[in-house]
């Protein structure tokens, strides 16, 4: 079945000690999507790649960064993690910017 | 910025009884998406709405659009423990390039 795979599922990392998220997909999707989840609130959007293209919400803090190597993959860099940077990190992939979203089962990311 | 307000936040009910969910907003909206998320796992898309006016039925779920296209319902009949989750509205927007709008969420939670 064509899907979204997140990996690790569980993630637990220091204090401003760098993290890398990724995610694949088998959906030949145009765009790929960083949501960040915290507890009982709607995913907020990091930033999304239309193909190539990078696109950085405005409110996204410059600690968070992303890669996109091919279509296939897509990573989230954490270069120094707060506490307050816990929380699950979903990826979702569409076919167009306004598609409906495919996402994976998300990273719960853990900050000691 | 297109703001979806949803309502209510938390709802807590017993198996059997009757809810209603509401997605509000000012701006309209192109389309309309819901999602059920369960703890531990992404959003999955529940239904697509599109025309202004339109009811769509998956099961018992029955989510609506409204006719000026700036407000969805979704209404579950005889709530089942399985219904527990959280439930996401996220709107298109009329510019093909916006990227979706998600409200704030619901977290249903059905006692048996």
């Amino acid at each position: 079945d064509a899907m979204v795979i997140q990996n690790p599922r569980y993630q637990v990392t220091q204090f401003g000690k760098p993290v890398t998220l990724s995610c694949s997909q088998t959906l030949n999707h145009n765009v790929m999507y960083w949501y960040q989840q915290k507890s009982s609130q709607a995913p907020k959007l990091l930033f999304h790649y239309y193909d190539k293209d990078f696109n950085n919400e405005a409110d996204t803090p410059d600690n968070f960064q992303s890669r996109r190597p091919n279509t296939s993959f897509c990573f989230l860099d954490i270069r120094s993690p707060g506490l307050g940077d816990a929380a699950m990190y979903l990826c979702a992939t569409s076919g167009t910017g306004r598609s409906p979203l495919h996402f994976g089962n998300g990273t719960r990311l853990t900050v000691t | 910025t297109q703001l979806l307000e949803q309502s209510p936040q938390f709802l807590s009910i017993q198996e059997g009884e009757n809810l209603t969910v509401y997605c509000n907003s000012s701006s309209v909206f192109s389309s309309l998406q819901w999602y059920r998320q369960e703890p531990g796992e992404g959003p999955v898309l529940l239904v697509t709405v599109v025309t202004g006016g339109e009811v769509k039925k998956l099961k018992r779920l029955t989510f609506q659009f409204g006719d000026a296209r700036k407000d969805s319902s979704l209404h579950i009949t005889a709530a089942q423990p399985g219904d527990t989750g959280l439930y996401l509205c996220a709107g298109a927007g009329d510019n093909a390039g916006n990227m979706l709008t998600f409200g704030g969420g619901t977290r249903l939670m059905v006692k048996p």
